[in-house]
């Protein structure tokens, strides 16, 4: 079946812009996870989704990242007034169950700030 | 917290020989451990999860691992590489219980010799 995927794949953007990625996970998960990449670094948390409500958003760096799952299926995470240090691979995962599920990633959407 | 140390940032062998990249990870419980395998412009791809049972944990591509808890270690093997094997390698830690965000590791960068 389908695995996670993540719009845009890539995603060019100046200094002080807002940008959205999406996130669709694979259907039937109820977990849903952000994760930031930055080069040379391994995938750091940023916020946890179970259905509709973020379940831990204590990753989130400061309250320019907002992230939202109206319907319990797809995310989208959004970035205000952008910074060349929101430089990134943003990779979104999906897990069948709370706890003991595992998480299957999607190929990440790259951002660069310019 | 969660932490996990991968000590080697890079590792290179030959076709054919065998692999052995470390980790190592700092729960005060027992914890939930994870290798994946990222591929250049790929997402993450699990290889194999520990959980309980039987420590020496068999997984995809013909790699295993082995739990050890006095060293606190979850090192990831494989008898003899091959070049497709080559990518980055993230160990990652989880909770058992509640929300399942992973800590993960720095990475091991491996590169194969012809």
């Amino acid at each position: 079946g389908a695995g996670v995927s993540q719009t845009p794949s890539n995603k060019v953007t100046e200094k002080g812009k807002y940008v959205e990625l999406r996130c669709d996970p694979i259907s039937g998960h109820t977990a849903l996870y952000w994760y930031r990449q930055s080069l040379g670094q391994g995938p750091e948390f940023l916020i946890y989704f179970q259905g509709t409500g973020a379940a831990d958003d204590s990753g989130l760096p400061n309250d320019r990242f907002f992230a939202v799952r109206p319907e319990g299926s797809v995310s989208t995470l959004k970035i205000q007034r952008t910074e060349r240090g929101d430089s990134a691979v943003y990779l979104c995962a999906s897990s069948d169950r709370q706890g003991e599920g595992t998480q299957y990633f999607g190929p990440g959407t790259r951002l660069l700030v310019l | 917290a969660q932490s996990v140390t991968q000590p080697d940032i890079h590792i290179t062998v030959s076709e054919g020989a065998s692999l052995e990249l470390r980790c190592n990870y700092s729960y005060g419980a027992t914890p939930y451990l994870f290798w994946y395998v990222q591929s250049p412009g790929q997402g993450l791809q699990l290889l194999l999860k520990y959980f309980s049972g039987d420590t020496l944990v068999q997984g995809i591509k013909g790699f295993e691992a082995e739990f050890k808890r006095s060293q606190s270690s979850f090192n990831l093997r494989k008898p003899s590489v091959h070049w497709s094997d080559a990518a980055e390698y993230f160990c990652a830690v989880g909770k058992i219980q509640g929300a399942q965000k992973l800590v993960f590791g720095q990475g091991t960068r491996l590169t194969i010799n012809p």
